[in-house]
């Protein structure tokens, strides 16, 4: 069975950057057929997509609305994929999950059980 | 603001059928984008209900079923459960300009 941890810090102060890993265990980052994305909740809204990266690193598709702050990126290596987002503000507060997307039908399929970051000085 | 809309909330007894929407429009949902249905328990990670409109992973009851038409998809659950109590989200693709969306998330409260 899949499984996907987030880590990283809890609190970051606003116009830092908030760095985020994701682990994959029980499977391949490199498995062709999926595709690996994130996810937020800011607090009492709903989901919002923030991004979706290849293992291969050479394809990678960001939310229009944060494209200019966002970078994803893989390690194979490990087993594990990133996301940064830069110059955050009090409205990047919130959980952020990671998550598989299978490529045959754009669902993400399996999650990671998110984690809190917010953003406060 | 989602380009998606989902009913803030919806209720119903035990046992009951209950339905939720989601509204699109002909540069998502209409445009031949599959839609996905999740189900969102509070401090847990979503889990994927629905693919693909109106296919069910392995291991979700056939009590949830979706549908697709046009430019709008149906989420219904039969013989309503306490533990079917959550919020529901529907997901699409809303091409180059959106990328991935959700709705923004419909309630379901069991009387």
């Amino acid at each position: 069975q899949l499984q996907l941890q987030e880590s990283g810090p809890g609190l970051v102060k606003p116009s830092e950057t908030l760095s985020l890993n994701c682990t994959v265990s029980g499977g391949f980052i490199s498995d062709r057929y999926s595709y690996w994305g994130w996810i937020r909740q800011p607090p009492g809204k709903g989901l919002e997509w923030i991004g979706t990266v290849y293992y291969s690193g050479s394809t990678s598709y960001y939310s229009p609305s944060l494209k200019s702050r966002i970078t994803l990126s893989v390690d194979t290596s490990k087993n594990q994929f990133s996301l940064r987002l830069i110059s955050v503000t009090a409205a990047d507060t919130a959980v952020y999950y990671c998550a598989r997307q299978v490529t045959t039908a754009d669902a993400f399929d399996f999650w990671g059980q998110g984690t809190m970051v917010s953003v406060s000085s | 603001q989602s380009v998606l809309t989902q009913p803030p909330s919806v209720s119903g007894a035990p046992g009951q059928r209950v339905t939720i929407s989601c509204t699109g429009s002909s540069s998502n949902i209409g445009a031949g984008y599959n839609v996905h249905w999740y189900q969102h328990l509070p401090g847990t990670a979503p889990k994927l209900l629905i693919y693909g409109n109106n296919n069910r992973p392995s291991g979700v009851p056939d009590r949830f079923s979706g549908s697709k038409s046009g430019t709008s998809a149906s989420l219904a659950i039969t013989g309503l459960r306490a533990e079917d109590e959550a919020d529901y989200y529907c997901q699409s693709y809303g091409g180059s300009l959106s990328g991935y969306v959700f709705g923004p998330g419909t309630k379901v409260t069991v009387l």
